[in-house]
């Protein structure tokens, strides 16, 4: 049972243009949400998180929207570069601090120079 | 700079040999985790711990076994090694929970 979920498995934009990246969840308990890039041959790195009780955070060109009611989060690249062409992966936390992610399968992102 | 370093970034191991990987963080974060990553399946947690000697299953322990004899170092076990356990290692570590760090992982193949 795959509670969280990231049903494009790549996606191909073209330098400048925005990038999309999207991830459904099922659990309404999931009390915090983030984003991690991983390039090959090395291991994910955290790229940006929200709390539940927030609907978008910001931090220089990505931004990470959160729609509790379609449980649905969406990380958005602007403007896209070829650097940001790696595998990101969406991971929620399960309320109580237990320190556990769910991840998502994965995302290929590939930027086109 | 948080460091999660992992013993071998490849490794070939027989059909029911006794495997061994390593992790070890410099940061001293109380939780550690390891999980694997397979196409298609993103990370799945096998086992985590969020203090020396405490340990807690995630969702795919069968065949695995992890130790926590001190702070820094964490270390997951492959009792008798399966060719289904085919896959890259990742080791991480947190404090707070949520965020965690990764080691650059371990791709294990067995044959």
């Amino acid at each position: 049972d795959q509670q969280v979920k990231q049903n494009s498995p790549s996606l191909s934009v073209q330098e400048g243009r925005i990038s999309i990246l999207n991830c459904d969840y099922t659990n309404s308990m999931f009390d915090y949400f983030l984003w991690y890039k991983k390039y090959p041959a090395e291991g994910p790195t955290f790229l940006i998180s929200i709390s539940s009780i927030k609907d978008k955070n910001e931090d220089g060109r990505f931004t990470v929207f959160l729609n509790k009611s379609a449980k649905h989060l969406s990380l958005h690249i602007v403007p896209s570069q070829p650097g940001d062409s790696a595998v990101y992966f969406c991971a929620a936390s399960p309320s109580g601090n237990t320190g556990k992610l769910i991840f998502g399968q994965g995302t290929t992102l590939q930027v086109k120079p | 700079d948080v460091k999660v370093t992992q013993s071998s970034r490849y490794l070939v191991k027989r059909t029911g040999e006794k495997v061994f990987l390593e992790c070890v963080q410099d940061m001293d974060h109380e939780n550690m985790f390891w999980y694997r990553q397979d196409p298609g399946l993103g990370l799945r947690l096998i086992y985590f711990s969020y203090d020396v000697k405490m340990k807690e299953k995630g969702d795919i322990p069968e065949g695995y076994s992890v130790s926590r004899e001190k702070k820094e170092r964490f270390s997951l076990i492959l009792e008798s090694a399966s060719t289904n356990q085919t896959s890259m290692y990742l080791c991480a570590s947190g404090s707070p929970p949520w965020e965690q760090y990764f080691g650059p992982g371990t791709r294990l193949t067995v044959t």
